[in-house]
């Protein structure tokens, strides 16, 4: 069974700051995805980022980017230039052949002006 | 394109009353999800339809929770009846197809008194 772990249940940072947000997973299959999506108060889960698992080199999008190490099972993302909006909770996902998501526990980001 | 839709927004209902929630994916987006988001933890999978099959409803409470998504398109998710414990937001998502990216909804926020 698939299992997902972020342990940090919440962080802080100044605006403009960088911030990493740890997640670490645990899957017995070789094709699987990571994922890590964004909830603000609205409710509405953002797609952030994706990685595939075959793919060595590591995703970005714009001011995000992940730090994916395969054999420790570690995804880690990076939010270059914080901004307030960026202020939401963030989980981090796998999924196994592309089935469903399996979700971790979410660190709860604030962006402080 | 329009996004995943789902209604109500808010349902505050009595235990061992029955409620039921409704949504309508993005056009043409054949997998179809409930997931299950309990205040403080991350969305759970509660079903998996492939248009109008089921795929995953492994961690679906089968005694009191059902779904269906008649002609592929929309799906109604019900209970009945509601415990306390099902006090959650209802997550909708939507996917072209199995390996894509997940689309989700605003959710329902269920209070069970």
């Amino acid at each position: 069974a698939q299992t997902v772990t972020q342990s940090q249940p919440e962080m802080s940072v100044q605006e403009a700051e960088t911030v990493t947000l740890s997640c670490t997973y645990d899957t017995s299959e070789s094709n699987y995805y990571l994922f890590w999506y964004k909830q603000p108060p609205s409710r509405q889960m953002i797609l952030v980022i994706r990685q595939e698992a075959y793919k060595q080199q590591n995703a970005t999008e714009n001011r995000f980017s992940v730090n994916f190490q395969k054999a420790a099972k570690s995804f880690s993302l990076k939010i270059s230039d914080s901004q307030l909006g960026d202020t939401a909770m963030y989980f981090c996902a796998s999924s196994q052949g592309a089935q469903k998501l399996v979700f971790g526990q979410g660190t709860r980001l604030t962006i402080n002006p | 394109e329009a996004g995943v839709a789902q209604s109500p927004r808010y349902k505050i209902i009595e235990k061992r009353q029955s409620v039921a929630f409704w949504c309508n994916p993005i056009s043409g987006h054949a997998t179809l999800y409930w997931y299950q988001q309990i205040l403080g933890q991350g969305p759970k999978l509660l079903i998996q339809f492939q248009n109008n099959g089921v795929v995953d409803d492994s961690q679906l409470p089968k005694d009191r929770f059902s779904a269906e998504r008649l002609k592929g398109v929309d799906s109604t998710l019900k209970i009945q009846p509601a415990k306390l414990e099902d006090s959650a937001v209802y997550l909708c998502a939507s996917s072209l197809v199995v390996a894509q990216p997940q689309h989700f909804g605003d959710g329902t926020r269920l209070s069970i008194l």
